[in-house]
C-alpha cells in the first residue's frame, strides 16, 4: 500500500468509447503525474500537476484529457483512442514544488483499446 | 533532457546470488529513486537516494552525484526479487522524473 489508490485496475474499451481513470492519494502531496508505460518502453511521462496546476504537457494527443479538480484526485479522461494507446497507466504523487521528492505510484490502470 | 541509461538491460541469476545493477545518467541530479516493478506492474519503492549509501535488509544502493551514477546492489537473492528495477532522476527543474530503461532480472531455483 503506497498511499495512492487507482481505479479500474483493468479496463477494456472500444475506439469509440469515452472512459476515465481516476487515481487518489491519501498522502497529502500536492504534485500528481500521469505516466504511459507501452511494453518494452521505458515509463514516459504524459502530465504533471503541480499545485492543482497543469505544469507539465509531454506532446500528449488530445484524445488523452487530464482533470485534477483538487490536490488529492487526478483524472484521465479518455476519448477516441487507437489500439496503440494500450499500456499501463501509472499516477504518482509528491510533496510539490519545483523539484520532486519521493515520489509513489498507484498499482496501475492496464488499458487495452480494442 | 536528461539522459538515464541502466546496465545491464537483462539478468539471469541464480537463487543465492549476488548482483550489482548500474544508473548512469548525463546531467546534475536532485534526486534519485530506484524502484521494483513486480509482474503485475506496480512500482515500489526501494531506495530514495540522492547521494551517499542506504542498506535495507539485503538491499543497498550507494549514488555518487559527482560522478553521475548510482549503483543497486542485491545479496542473496530471492526468486521474489524477479521483475524489472528502474532508477528515475530529476534534475531540479522541472518538477519530473525521468526514468531509466530498466533491468530486467530473473532469479532461478
Amino acid at each position: 500500500e503506497t498511499g495512492v489508490t487507482q481505479t479500474p485496475r483493468h479496463l477494456v474499451m472500444g475506439m469509440t468509447n469515452k472512459k476515465s481513470l481516476k487515481c487518489e492519494q491519501h498522502l497529502g502531496h500536492n504534485a500528481m503525474y500521469w505516466y504511459k508505460q507501452s511494453a518494452k518502453k521505458p515509463l514516459e511521462l504524459m502530465f504533471v500537476y503541480n499545485f492543482k496546476e497543469q505544469t507539465e504537457n509531454n506532446s500528449v494527443p488530445s484524445r488523452f484529457s487530464p482533470e485534477c479538480p483538487n490536490s488529492s484526485h487526478l483524472f484521465l479522461h479518455l476519448h477516441t483512442l487507437q489500439p496503440e494507446d494500450s499500456a499501463l497507466y501509472l499516477c504518482a504523487s509528491s510533496l510539490g514544488g519545483r523539484e520532486v521528492a519521493e515520489a509513489f505510484f498507484g498499482q496501475g490502470t492496464r488499458l487495452t483499446v480494442v | 533532457g536528461i539522459q538515464v541509461e541502466q546496465s545491464p538491460p537483462d539478468l539471469i541469476l541464480q537463487e543465492g546470488a549476488n548482483s550489482t545493477l548500474r544508473c548512469n545518467f548525463s546531467d546534475s541530479v536532485n534526486n534519485l529513486q530506484w524502484f521494483h516493478q513486480n509482474p503485475w506492474g506496480q512500482l515500489i519503492n526501494l531506495f530514495y537516494i540522492p547521494s551517499g549509501t542506504k542498506q535495507n535488509g539485503r538491499l543497498s544502493a550507494t549514488t555518487v552525484a559527482t560522478e553521475r551514477y548510482s549503483l543497486l546492489y542485491i545479496s542473496s537473492s530471492q526468486t521474489t526479487d524477479s521483475g524489472v528495477y528502474f532508477c528515475a532522476v530529476d534534475t531540479g527543474t522541472a518538477s519530473k522524473l525521468t526514468f531509466g530503461t530498466g533491468t530486467r532480472l530473473q532469479v532461478t531455483l
